[in-house]
Formats: structure tokens, C-alpha cells, sequence
């Protein structure tokens, strides 16, 4: 069974440019979450994708957008970069059933 | 703003000695969670407690929750220096479905 991987673990973007991090869900798992983690702080909920459709969205503006495939992998991808989107983004999967597994990660920069 | 807050922010005590840290909250739950990270990596499940139970354990872990209080502690007992980690408790609001709502973390320093 393998877990969550993100890709990629670092990524350094200008201000204004466009992201798109990828996520792979543990096996099994149908639904995906996104998190933002601002340092020091505890993680944000993005939204969440269950069987490809989006299934509840925190307090993001549309400029945050996500994607889940057939296979339940996942994209979150952000439009017009800005400095306080430098964070720790994190993808999880899960069942239907509560809990998480988390990926690593991925550390993006905005300069 | 987040759902729990936990307290304290940070822990520094020596190994073998246990930590205790709390959480509060301030809606109705469905169930609340606990999660480590270290290094500012990914979040490790530790464990879940369900809003109809008051005590849980595993390992070295003891969580507490009195939804009448709306707060929750997690306890480790005899700390190991691998134990060093920032410690988040996580609630999943009724109706949410699954969606969980973060605390601030407490980060505990375990030292040999």
C-alpha cells in the first residue's frame, strides 16, 4: 500500500506567475483534501475532491482551483501568485471514514 | 480564525518525563483528532476521538475530550527525544463532513 506523495517538494515562483502542485492519493483512498500551512501556524483547508468534484471549500479566493482525476490524484493549481501564498501545501487522502494520511508536502515560495 | 487552539504553544521538558497538552474549541464536533509534524513535513494521524467518547489511549498517547467543556488533552507519556514534534489537534465540525479545522500547534522539545 503506498501513501501520499507530493510533487514537487520545492518550488520557487515570482509574483504574479501560476502554480500547479500534484498530489498522488494513498490506495483505496477516494477523497482529497488540500491544506495550506503558513509557517508557524497550523494547517488552512483549501477545499476537498470526492470522486472528482469539489466537496466543500474553505476561506480561498477562486484564484485557488483544484482538480481530481479517475484515478483520485489531485492538482491544486494557483493563478496570480502572491507573496503571502509562500507556504507549506499539503495534500491528504482519505475514505469516506474519518482521518488522514498526509503527504510530505510541498514548499512553495513566492518572490 | 481556527477552531482549536491549543496551549500551551510551546513544551520544553526532559526525556523520560510525560507532556501534557490541551486544546479547546468552539462548535459542536463530530470527532476530534490529533496529529504530529515534525520538521515542518507532512502531518502524522496519531489519534481520533469520537464526540460519544471521554478517554482514549494508544501507546504511550492518553486523549481526553469533555465536549461540555469543548476541549481535549493529549498526553504522552515517558517522552522520548523522538517525541520532539509540533502537536495539532484538529477538529471535524458537524455537518463538515471530514473536513477538518486546525489548531495553532504546540511544539514540544524533548531533551535528552
Amino acid at each position: 500500500e503506498t501513501g501520499v506523495t507530493q510533487s514537487p517538494t520545492h518550488l520557487i515562483k515570482t509574483r504574479g506567475q501560476q502554480v500547479t502542485l500534484r498530489c498522488s492519493s494513498q490506495s483505496g483512498h477516494n477523497t482529497v483534501s488540500w491544506y495550506q500551512q503558513a509557517l508557524g501556524q497550523g494547517p488552512q483547508f483549501i477545499f476537498q475532491y470526492y470522486r472528482e468534484e469539489e466537496n466543500g471549500r474553505g476561506n480561498f479566493p477562486p484564484r485557488f482551483s483544484g482538480l481530481q482525476f479517475p484515478n483520485y490524484s489531485s492538482e491544486l493549481n494557483v493563478n496570480a501568485l502572491e507573496l503571502d501564498d509562500s507556504a507549506l501545501y499539503l495534500c491528504a487522502s482519505s475514505t469516506q471514514r474519518p482521518g488522514y494520511t498526509f503527504g510530505s508536502g510541498t514548499r512553495l515560495t513566492v518572490v | 480564525s481556527q477552531q482549536g487552539e491549543e496551549d500551551p504553544q510551546a513544551l520544553s521538558i526532559q526525556e523520560g518525563e510525560n507532556a501534557t497538552m490541551n486544546c479547546s474549541y468552539k462548535t459542536s464536533i463530530n470527532n476530534l483528532q490529533w496529529y504530529r509534524q515534525n520538521s515542518g513535513r507532512g502531518l502524522v494521524h496519531l489519534i481520533l476521538i469520537r464526540s460519544n467518547e471521554r478517554e482514549k489511549h494508544s501507546g504511550r498517547l492518553r486523549v481526553t475530550l469533555d465536549t461540555s467543556k469543548k476541549s481535549s488533552s493529549l498526553l504522552i507519556t515517558a517522552s522520548r527525544a523522538a517525541d520532539t514534534a509540533s502537536y495539532f489537534c484538529a477538529t471535524d465540525v458537524e455537518a463538515a463532513g471530514n473536513k477538518l479545522t486546525f489548531g495553532g500547534g504546540t511544539r514540544v522539545l524533548v531533551k535528552p
